[in-house]
């Protein structure tokens, strides 16, 4: 089945450890994006990709990078985690098309203690 | 910027009853698109709905419709003849025709929080 796959689905990381948060796509979308959705705030940007090759930053990009070697692949990386990124993060791409809606992940849950 | 707003933390709707979710944004833009998506405890995203705001009429699918007021810039949903599997957090979202920066970028709003009783 067509679609996102995030890894892993949870992760509980002690501060100031290193984590790679996984992402890949089969529908050869070329922009992607990375979202951390905490209660009460939705989901903001962190960073994305409009093709391979290419990256920029969101809303809240410290503390976060991103790399784009392939058009299927779009991982999220914490250096240092703290615990205020604790969060639930979300992988999306988006096809071509004006109209094109966003396809998600079924979303990472981090605790960073 | 784009700003979105739900003004509804919560809301709480009879079964097989209708329930109106609010949304408004703050734009300069004239051609934009919105969305409604819906997360269920099992966490996924799901569109639920899309709107063009160049298109006058407004969108519907199945038992969800749309009322767009581009003017007002306001853009509720409509849920008719609630099932108990309608529950879940509901997402209004604006995304840019700006193909510059960040292309198809949504701005989300906070969320509505949906029950549904039997």
């Amino acid at each position: 089945i067509a679609g996102i796959t995030q890894a892993p689905t949870s992760q509980i990381l002690a501060a100031g450890r290193r984590m790679t948060l996984r992402c890949t796509q089969d529908m050869r979308h070329n922009a992607m994006y990375w979202y951390r959705q905490d209660l009460g705030l939705g989901l903001r940007l962190i960073h994305y990709s409009n093709t391979a090759g290419t990256t920029g930053k969101g809303e809240v990009p410290d503390g976060y990078s991103v790399s784009r070697a392939n058009t299927d692949d779009f991982p999220l990386t914490l250096a240092s985690a703290v615990p205020s990124q604790t969060s639930v993060y979300f992988c999306a791409s988006r096809g071509q098309g004006y109209n094109s809606p966003l396809h998600f992940g079924n979303g990472t849950r981090l605790t960073v203690t | 910027a784009q700003t979105v707003t739900q003004s509804q933390p919560e809301m709480s709707v009879q079964e097989a009853e209708t329930v109106t979710l609010s949304c408004t944004y703050d734009t300069s833009e004239s051609d934009y698109y919105l969305f409604w998506y819906k997360q269920p405890p099992s966490r996924q995203m799901i569109l639920v709905i899309r709107q063009e705001a160049y298109k006058q009429q407004n969108a519907t699918e199945n038992r969800f419709s749309v009322n767009f007021q581009k003017a007002a810039k306001s853009f509720s949903l409509k849920i008719s003849d609630s099932q108990l599997g309608d529950a879940a957090m509901y997402f209004c979202a604006y995304r840019t025709w700006n193909y510059g920066g960040s292309q198809g970028n949504l701005i989300f709003g906070k969320g509505t929080k949906l029950s549904v009783k039997p």
